[in-house]
C-alpha cells in the first residue's frame, strides 16, 4: 500500500530560525514529489515539485531535496516568519500524476 | 494564486438537507477533483473526472454524487446530508499536458457542519 509518512507531527520555532521537515515515503511506481503549503481553512498550495531526475527544489525560503533511493525528501525552511505558521503536506504521485497519496503533515508555528 | 473557486465556504446545514458544493475554474483544466478532510488528518479524494461527461469515485467511500456538464464545473451534491458528512471538502484541478510536472491546483475549500 502507497504511504506517506511525516515528521515531526508538529514544530514550534522562533522567528528567524530555521527548520527542516522530513517525508518518507513507499510509493510505487514513483512519478513526483510536491511539498504543498496549507493555510489553516485554506486549500493547500504548492511549494516545490520534484521528479525523479531531480534532488533540489528552491522556492524561495524553501529548499526541498529528494532522495529517491532511500525514499525520502526534507523541505527545509530559512529564517521562519510570522506567515510561515501552516501545515506542511508532502504528496507524491504514482504512476499518472493524478493519483497522489497524501501525508498527514507537519504542523509549524512559528512565534515571537 | 490558482484560478479555482468554491462556494459556499462555510455551511451550517441540518439533517436531511440536500445540498451542492460549487466548484469551478478557469484555467480550462480537464481534470478535477473532489477531497475530503478532517481537521488534522491528510486529504482523501472522493470523486475525479478526466473530462466533460468523465466522473469516476475515489478512494475514500463516499454518499456524495458530481456531474461534469462543462470543463470549468465540478459541483459536488449531497442527496441527504448527515453529521458524518461534516468535514472540509477541497475541490482541485489539473493539466495532464504538463505530464510528470502535473499540478493540482486546490481551492479555498468548503467547511460544512451538518447539524
Amino acid at each position: 500500500k502507497n504511504q506517506v509518512e511525516q515528521s515531526p507531527q508538529s514544530l514550534i520555532i522562533l522567528e528567524g530560525k530555521n527548520c527542516t521537515l522530513q517525508c518518507n515515503y513507499t510509493v510505487s511506481p514513483f512519478s513526483n514529489l510536491r511539498w504543498y503549503k496549507q493555510d489553516t481553512g485554506r486549500g493547500p498550495v504548492s511549494l516545490t515539485i520534484m521528479t525523479f531526475s531531480e534532488n533540489t527544489k528552491s522556492n524561495g525560503r524553501y529548499t526541498a531535496t529528494l532522495d529517491a533511493d532511500t525514499k525520502q525528501s526534507s523541505l527545509h525552511i530559512t529564517a521562519s516568519q510570522l506567515s510561515d505558521s501552516a501545515s506542511y503536506i508532502c504528496v507524491v504521485s504514482a504512476g499518472t500524476a493524478s493519483k497522489l497519496t497524501f501525508g498527514t503533515g507537519t504542523r509549524l508555528q512559528v512565534t515571537l | 494564486e490558482a484560478d479555482i473557486y468554491q462556494t459556499p465556504r462555510y455551511l451550517v446545514i441540518g439533517t436531511g438537507k440536500k445540498i451542492t458544493l460549487e466548484c469551478s475554474q478557469t484555467m480550462g483544466h480537464d481534470k478535477m477533483y473532489w477531497y475530503q478532510q478532517d481537521p488534522g488528518m491528510e486529504l482523501h479524494l472522493i470523486h475525479y473526472s478526466y473530462g466533460v461527461n468523465s466522473t469516476e469515485k475515489g478512494d475514500l467511500s463516499s454518499e456524495s454524487t458530481v456531474s461534469r456538464i462543462r470543463t470549468e464545473h465540478f459541483p459536488l451534491t449531497l442527496e441527504s446530508a448527515r453529521p458524518s458528512h461534516t468535514s472540509q471538502y477541497l475541490c482541485a484541478s489539473s493539466d495532464p499536458g504538463t505530464g510528470f510536472r502535473e499540478t493540482q491546483y486546490f481551492g479555498p475549500g468548503t467547511r460544512l457542519l451538518v447539524l
